[in-house]
């Protein structure tokens, strides 16, 4: 199963809108909606951000939100904020009942 | 609060074992599926392996398929991943996770445990 592809950087201003895109097969992303979302932080472990493609768990910001069409799923964060830089992984569940990851994208809140 | 404490990891020769395990609290271990996920130094991040509240229901990834195997005693609380033949990339940082309860997706995840494979 080959990894999601993901951009590997990506940079926004503080209070811009940004949005990663992670892009599978019709075999996972397009094949079910059970596509999710991790931020990732040096040295912490993923925390979930946005799951079964639109929703956010309890505690998430609102600035977060998720998308699909087809083969690519989307993560968009709004009101960018210095805390947003972190390291987002996407994930999909898969035809053959695995799972498998996205090779991240590190953003940069210049 | 929710907690998963991992343990078992650390250095190991290859070809060696070793047994990972998750020690639930917080919420009631016997209602959620698991899953172990793991990340190589400075890589991302790497599904391994699902089973189901009740262990009815197994899958792996194929990079650990025969030599890596998830259980779980629901009566301990505990998630274990037992790894044999480990390899020099089977070096990184293991994480166990849990899923949404009845969805997709981690909404708790562990510390994580290092597991170091070298001569």
């Amino acid at each position: 199963q080959s990894a999601l592809t993901q951009p590997a950087s990506m940079s926004g201003s503080p209070g811009q809108t940004v949005t990663i895109s992670c892009t599978g097969t019709s075999s996972d992303v397009g094949a079910y909606n059970y596509v999710s979302w991790y931020q990732q932080h040096p040295g912490n472990a993923p925390k979930l951000v946005i799951y079964e493609v639109t929703n956010r768990p309890s505690g998430i910001s609102d600035r977060f939100s998720g998308s699909k069409s087809g083969n690519t799923a989307s993560l968009t964060i709004s009101g960018l904020q210095a805390e947003d830089e972190a390291d987002y992984y996407c994930s999909s569940y898969t035809t053959t009942s695995t799972r498998v990851f996205g090779g991240g994208t590190k953003l940069t809140v210049v | 609060e929710v907690q998963l404490v991992e343990s078992g990891g650390g250095l190991v020769q290859p070809g060696g074992s070793l047994r990972l395990s998750c020690v639930a609290s917080g919420f009631t271990f016997s209602s959620y599926s698991m899953n172990w996920v793991r990340q190589a130094p400075g890589k991302g991040l790497e599904w391994l392996s699902y089973i189901s509240s009740s262990s009815r229901t197994i899958n792996q990834a194929d990079s650990v398929k025969g030599r890596f195997t998830i259980s779980r005693d629901n009566a301990k609380n505990t998630l274990y991943l037992q790894m044999n033949s480990l390899r020099d990339d089977d070096t990184a940082l293991y994480y166990c996770a849990r899923d949404v309860y009845g969805g997709y997706g981690n909404d708790h995840w562990g510390q994580g445990i290092l597991v170091s494979v070298s001569s």
